[in-house]
């Protein structure tokens, strides 16, 4: 079993759609990264969230420390919002352990 | 301010080879981490490096090496390449000493896509 497990992964909405993408972690961590990959492979860091929940534009990222689960929302989506979503934990080891990512693709 | 930049983008080798890829990290930071992306597969942990010197490893062999320099930008050098090398190969800085810190937030470069035939 992966320390992180996504879910799901590969998501199809239309543009307007509320989405959520989930992530659980078996690992005690300091802290949890959501992360954006575009086709070409740049990585866009999103989140750093260690407790309750944060915001930012039309993105939500929230994180339940105790059921080691976090979720990442997007309002309103929009097809240039397409793109992998990963998460990644900060654990004991000084290192990132990331999940294999969720494909989102918005359809206009 | 300049971003985390890699070079080179792409990159073509054979079995056996050799090679070298760098990092030049953000201004101002001194940690450097290096992934390896295998397709359609979340970063995997190679190493990082904070004032020079190592500061954690994941589970690649030892013909994974790296370095880091006084003006932090980092190399990653692979020998003997295996077919399984192929991948994107992933650095981020971040400035903090541990990167334990919630507060440490990592920058991305755009990746060198490395092909080994």
């Amino acid at each position: 079993k992966n320390e992180v497990e996504q879910s799901p992964q590969n998501l199809t909405a239309q543009e307007g759609e509320f989405i959520t993408i989930n992530c659980s972690y078996s690992v005690g961590i300091s802290a949890l990264h959501w992360l954006q990959q575009h086709p070409g492979g740049g990585i866009v860091s999103l989140f750093m969230l260690s407790s309750g929940k944060k915001k930012h534009g039309r993105l939500i990222a929230t994180i339940n420390i105790q059921e080691k689960h976090s979720s990442l929302h997007i309002t309103a989506s929009h097809p240039r919002d397409s793109a992998v979503y990963i998460c990644a934990v900060l654990g004991s080891a000084r290192q990132l352990t990331f999940g294999s990512g969720t494909q989102l693709t918005v359809l206009p | 301010e300049t971003g985390v930049t890699q070079s080179p983008t792409h990159l073509i080798k054979t079995r056996g080879q050799q090679v070298t890829l760098r990092c030049s990290s953000q201004s101002g930071h001194n940690t450097v981490s290096w992934y390896q992306q295998a397709l359609g597969q979340g970063p995997q942990f190679i190493f990082q490096y904070y004032r020079e010197e190592e500061n954690g490893r994941g589970n690649f062999p030892p013909r994974f090496s790296g370095l880091q320099f006084p003006n932090y930008s980092s190399e990653l050098n692979v020998n003997a390449l295996e077919l399984d090398d192929s991948a994107l190969y992933l650095c981020a800085s971040s400035l903090g000493g541990t990167g334990l810190s919630s507060a440490d937030t990592q920058y991305f470069g755009p990746g060198t896509r490395l092909t080994v035939l």
